[in-house]
């Protein structure tokens, strides 16, 4: 069974503050990785995708990966009160079984 | 990235009846995805929808109980057969984006369904 293992929270930072996010899975062979923000009662919006090991960053996003820790993270800077939401983390296997699954998400309250 | 119509957006059934949900895409795609998301619970996928052959399933959904189609590339229906309260629950369906930075995956809007 694939997992993906994130705290659930919340997570509490003030506005203005690094929000970091992480998510651990199980299998070694996964390959690609996102992190999706969904606000209560919309579809998940996919913020970033990694593939690789280090950072990438978009803006106030950065995703960081450690595959031999299986291991990746997202961080937010300069947090806003609109960044308040849950965060899934997702995890795709390109190997024989090609799927993405799902964590069960953080969910983020940025306070003004 | 692509534009992703999903409807109904909610309804509410009675036990025993059938609902169809119907997602539409502006652009042409491989694979489809159908997802439920029960109440405070993440994402689990139902199956996975190709043109042109047999929707795959996950474990613990079968074809009888959520019947799949995939008649053209731009379009899927999942309907919820014999619906139980157990239904009761987001469905969204998804596509593959391979352009852009960030690839990934879009959703529809969702569909809220509460069997009564």
């Amino acid at each position: 069974q694939k997992e993906v293992e994130q705290n659930s929270g919340p997570l509490s930072v003030p506005e203005g503050a690094i929000a970091s996010l992480n998510c651990t899975y199980s299998d070694r062979v996964s390959q690609s990785f996102f992190w999706y923000r969904q606000y209560s009662g919309k579809s998940p919006e996919l913020i970033m995708s990694i593939y690789s090991n280090g950072d990438k960053e978009d803006g106030r996003f950065t995703a960081q990966l450690n595959k031999a820790s299986q291991y990746v993270s997202l961080l937010i800077r300069d947090s806003q009160p609109s960044d308040s939401a849950t965060y899934l983390c997702a995890v795709f296997d390109s190997g024989g079984y090609q799927k993405v699954t799902f964590g069960t998400g953080t969910k983020l309250q940025v306070i003004p | 990235s692509a534009v992703i119509s999903q409807k109904p957006s909610r309804d509410i059934c009675q036990r025993g009846t059938s609902l169809t949900i119907q997602c539409q895409v502006d652009s042409q795609v491989t694979m489809m995805f159908w997802y439920r998301q029960q109440p405070g619970q993440s994402l689990t996928l139902i199956a996975t929808a190709n043109q042109g052959s047999e929707a795959t399933y996950e474990s613990g959904f079968v074809i009888d109980k959520f019947p799949i189609s995939r008649p053209n590339l731009t379009f899927s229906t999942l309907t919820v057969s014999n619906m139980s309260p157990e239904d009761s629950s987001i469905y969204l369906c998804s596509v593959e984006e391979k352009g852009g930075k960030n690839y990934g995956y879009t959703f529809g809007s969702g569909t809220r369904l509460t069997v009564v």
